[in-house]
């Protein structure tokens, strides 16, 4: 079975534009989260998406946007990019993201903003 | 705010010995607490999971423990080698979001020859 995959795996953008991520989950998954990593805060959770909908949102200011596509695949998009966006962006999948589901992540798409 | 600390940054054993990392949590009480490998450039592999009503939980070389009590886990690879070197990360779900996930900031595990 494949896993979960991103792209791209890097990305150089600078302030003011906006960026489009992709996420492929594991067949058969239909719960997809998106994380943020960075040295300073380590992994913080942006939202999660099942069955087309923003199921759970963290504290992200309204730039940073998602939506899933019927075949459970994930895009996330970050507008009027900033420097402290400079980060590795996770997506993970669950079967159906029930609590306690551990997550299958991807590589990430490291994403730098000059 | 709901919180959940790894106290040590970064560990350093030697091989053969055991790795005991920490996690505690503030504020909330977790129904379940993960653990995931995270190595360079890669995304965190999931580990091992156990429940609020489990005390223990092994596998392999890994074995988790739950202290509600202490409001803590502990996670231990015994007999470790230079290839469990690698960040650790625990990470809880409580009962007030199905799929929010909080996670700690991670301890950076090394094992010496």
């Amino acid at each position: 079975k494949a896993g979960v995959t991103q792209t791209p795996r890097y990305l150089i953008k600078t302030r003011g534009q906006q960026v489009t991520l992709s996420c492929s989950p594991i067949s058969g998954h239909r719960s997809v989260s998106w994380y943020q990593q960075t040295p300073g805060q380590g992994l913080q959770f942006l939202f999660e998406y099942f069955s087309e909908t923003q199921r759970n949102k963290g504290n992200f200011p309204g730039r940073f946007s998602g939506r899933q596509f019927s075949n459970s695949r994930s895009e996330m998009n970050v507008s009027t990019l900033e420097l402290g966006d400079s980060a590795l962006y996770l997506c993970a999948s669950s079967p159906d993201g029930r609590e306690g589901q551990p997550q299958h992540f991807g590589d990430g798409t490291r994403l730098s903003i000059l | 705010s709901q919180k959940i600390e790894q106290n040590s940054e970064a560990l350093n054993i030697q091989e053969g010995k055991t790795a005991t990392l920490t996690c505690n949590y503030t504020n909330y009480s977790p129904a379940y607490l993960q653990w995931y490998r995270q190595d360079p450039g890669r995304g965190p592999v999931f580990l091992l999971l156990i429940r609020e009503n489990e005390k223990e939980k092994r596998k392999e070389r890994l074995k988790v423990t739950f202290d509600t009590t202490l409001k803590q886990s502990l996670f231990h690879i015994t007999a470790s080698q230079p290839a469990d070197s690698a960040t650790y990360l625990c990470a809880s779900t409580g009962y007030s979001s199905a799929s929010k996930i909080i996670f700690g900031s991670g301890t950076r595990l090394s094992i010496r020859p």
